[in-house]
């Protein structure tokens, strides 16, 4: 069977700073997603990515860039923390955008102070 | 509004009770998928359904697209079966709408 895996599992930043989040998957899976999941909340769409070197913007983009440097990887920047912001950020694959079976990765926890 | 829409959004069940949760969308929903978010963050897919039903063990779900709603039906809660249940909606453009989430907590 195949994994996601998220790094780093815990992240603890500084209000301004900019914090990459990374995401391996060995599923073979054409499609990659981040998702932002705030206290009690849903999650919503930060970027997508249908195939290496692709980028689509979500409905949460501002704020977050994107990087499919490859198939197996799609990384994740927070472009300035900002203070008091913690939420989780959780990274999913599936085989294409039309078949959204996902898997989930175990998420990356963010708090900035 | 929202767009899927979870009810209730709080459960509190005794073990061995039976119960069901709902969605109800306001989009032309393709497919449904039910996701249980564990007391450790992790997300696992429970359900991925075209319009119909399914059973696993012993949880079943069924998404009558016509009406627009899905729903999970939980028999025989164990203490293990508490977390955030999570439904989600594909739409016409293959994105994922996600609901808020309705809290389970099983109490033995």
């Amino acid at each position: 069977g195949g994994i996601i895996t998220q790094t780093p599992k815990f992240l603890i930043g500084q209000e301004g700073q900019k914090l990459t989040l990374k995401c391996q998957q060995n599923f073979n899976h054409d499609t990659m997603y981040w998702y932002r999941q705030d206290s009690g909340k849903g999650l919503r769409l930060i970027y997508y990515s249908i195939t290496e070197n692709d980028l689509q913007k979500g409905d949460l983009s501002e704020g977050y860039d994107a990087s499919r440097e490859k198939k197996s990887s799609f990384s994740l920047t927070v472009t300035s923390a900002q203070k008091n912001e913690m939420a989780v950020f959780l990274c999913a694959s599936s085989i294409s955008t039309t078949n959204s079976d996902y898997t989930f990765g175990s998420g990356t926890r963010l708090l900035v102070i | 509004g929202d767009k899927v829409k979870q009810s209730p959004s709080a459960l509190s069940l005794q073990e061995g009770t039976n119960s069901a949760l709902r969605c109800n969308f306001s989009i032309a929903a393709t497919t449904v998928q039910w996701f249980l978010q564990n007391p450790r963050g992790s997300l696992i897919n429970l359900f991925y359904l075209v319009p119909g039903t399914k059973e696993n063990g012993r949880l079943k779900s069924a998404f009558d697209s016509k009406e627009s709603y899905s729903t999970l039906h939980i028999r025989d809660a164990q203490l293990e079966d508490s977390g955030t249940y999570f439904c989600a909606a594909e739409d016409s453009n293959y994105q994922l709408i996600w609901g808020s989430g309705t809290k389970l907590i099983i109490k033995p």
